[in-house]
């Protein structure tokens, strides 16, 4: 089993609506955990960063954690044809330097107009 | 992304030759990371860099790959005798200021033929 599950999607959505982009994980140590947005032939860049449980709002955005299920969801709303490109989640067990942050596969997510 | 820059961004190279991959992180950043990015595979660790020294290499799939870095700034990334899984998208990314995430970079697009 990976550390990191997550469904590589393809996810294709009507503009305007709702998305819901999930992973799961198996290590209860992770504390950290992350969502970077990566368009084609760029670099992954961070979205939304959360620690511990609880969620975490930023315009159309927002991120859940439930360590409980080892659950982490990002919804979009409203989504935008802008927001096609790939999700992935990460996470880390350590808030120190050197801890290597564990990704997703990711979810390649289209949003038509 | 800003902060790091890659090259060369499209590498093409035929089965068994040596390649190298830069990395040049804005100055200030004592640690670095490398990262591989398979089609399907999602974002894999190679290693990181505190200052010169790389204290986890564990990523490093095989012998063929050696990282190194100089001056605590720019980090090369050699695969000799390349193969053709060797082929991927490797990102470079250094720690952000304001979170535990990371600034990438754009990517070396490598292709073995």
């Amino acid at each position: 089993q990976k550390e990191v599950e997550q469904d590589p999607g393809p996810l294709s959505v009507p503009e305007g609506a709702i998305v819901s982009l999930n992973c799961t994980y198996s290590n209860s140590a992770f504390q950290y955990f992350m969502w970077y947005r990566q368009y084609s032939r760029k670099g992954p860049e961070l979205l939304m960063y959360t620690y511990s449980s609880g969620n975490k709002e930023d315009g159309r955005f927002t991120a859940q954690v439930d360590k409980s299920s080892k659950y982490i969801s990002l919804f979009i709303r409203d989504s935008q044809p802008s927001d096609s490109a790939t999700y992935l989640c990460a996470m880390s067990d350590l808030n120190q330097a050197g801890t290597a942050l564990i990704f997703g596969k990711g979810t390649t997510l289209s949003v038509s107009s | 992304g800003a902060g790091v820059s890659q090259s060369p961004s499209n590498k093409v190279t035929e089965k068994g030759k040596d390649v190298e991959l830069r990395c040049d992180p804005i100055s200030g950043h004592t640690a670095l990371y490398w990262y591989r990015q398979s089609l399907g595979q999602g974002l894999e660790f190679l290693i990181y860099f505190q200052g010169n020294s790389a204290p986890d290499k564990s990523g490093l799939p095989s012998d063929r790959f050696s990282a190194e870095r100089t001056g605590g700034s720019v980090s090369t990334l050699t695969i000799q005798r390349t193969q053709q899984e060797d082929s991927a998208v490797y990102l470079c990314a250094i720690p952000m200021d304001t979170n535990y995430g990371y600034t990438f970079g754009s990517g070396t697009r490598l292709t073995v033929v």
